[in-house]
């Protein structure tokens, strides 16, 4: 069983177009996170929710707006896409989002903007 | 600001030898470090960790070890195998929820 799983795996679309990333956990855990890797494989937190709560949300545009319907699911939705957006989008997961915590990544996807 | 970063973008190892990836991080605070694998098409996954009470801690052909005085921490793999091909990232989660991973390094196993 997949313990974090994302999808699609990946999504190909033009600029200015809207698209949705769904993201499900099934280890029980209470936080949930979107992280963004650019081409140089950099890893930067974008999101993090903790039992459906906004907890993190760093300086990302507003034309992302994730959202939490439960604490197993954290989907994220693009608007007016651009070519900057392209890259490769983690979502994660861990047990109570305290300090100290392992993070349990899906597989990603890689989103191109043409 | 606070970073952690990484000494080597691409580590190219032989198959059979030892491997080691560097990391220095400027957060004097840390007290807890995590090493993850990334390999080709996947998320990243936990390896080992080590807090900042300990010197050194050994995994299954892995050993981390921390430097506090110099801030570096290291991740040494015994007898690399081509399954260890990936890219590695040393990560400080002290900030409440949020990790802050260095910027990787490539490690290429020459069959």
């Amino acid at each position: 069983d997949t313990a974090v799983s994302q999808t699609p795996k990946y999504l190909v679309t033009q600029m200015g177009n809207d698209k949705s990333i769904k993201c499900e956990q099934n280890l029980g855990h209470d936080t949930m996170y979107w992280y963004k890797q650019d081409s140089k494989k950099f890893l930067k937190i974008m999101f993090s929710y903790n039992n459906k709560e906004l907890i993190i949300n760093e300086t990302v545009p507003n034309r992302f707006s994730p959202k939490s319907p439960d604490k197993a699911h954290l989907n994220l939705h693009i608007n007016s896409l651009e070519l900057g957006d392209s890259a490769v989008y983690f979502c994660a997961s861990s047990h109570r989002g305290a300090r100290n915590e392992k993070l349990f990544f899906g597989s990603g996807t890689q989103l191109s903007v043409l | 600001g606070e970073s952690v970063g990484l000494h080597l973008p691409t580590l190219s190892v032989q198959e059979g030898d030892n491997s080691i990836i560097n990391c220095a991080y400027s957060n004097s605070a840390s007290d807890y470090f995590i090493w993850y694998k990334q390999e080709s098409g996947k998320g990243p996954q936990f390896i080992i960790d080590i807090r900042s009470n300990m010197d050194k801690r050994q995994g299954q052909r892995v050993t981390v070890l921390l430097n506090k005085t110099v801030k570096h921490l290291s991740l040494q793999i015994a007898a690399t195998q081509p399954g260890d091909s990936a890219v590695y990232f040393c990560a400080d989660p002290a900030g409440y929820q949020k990790v802050t991973f260095g910027t990787g390094t490539k490690l290429q196993v020459i069959p």
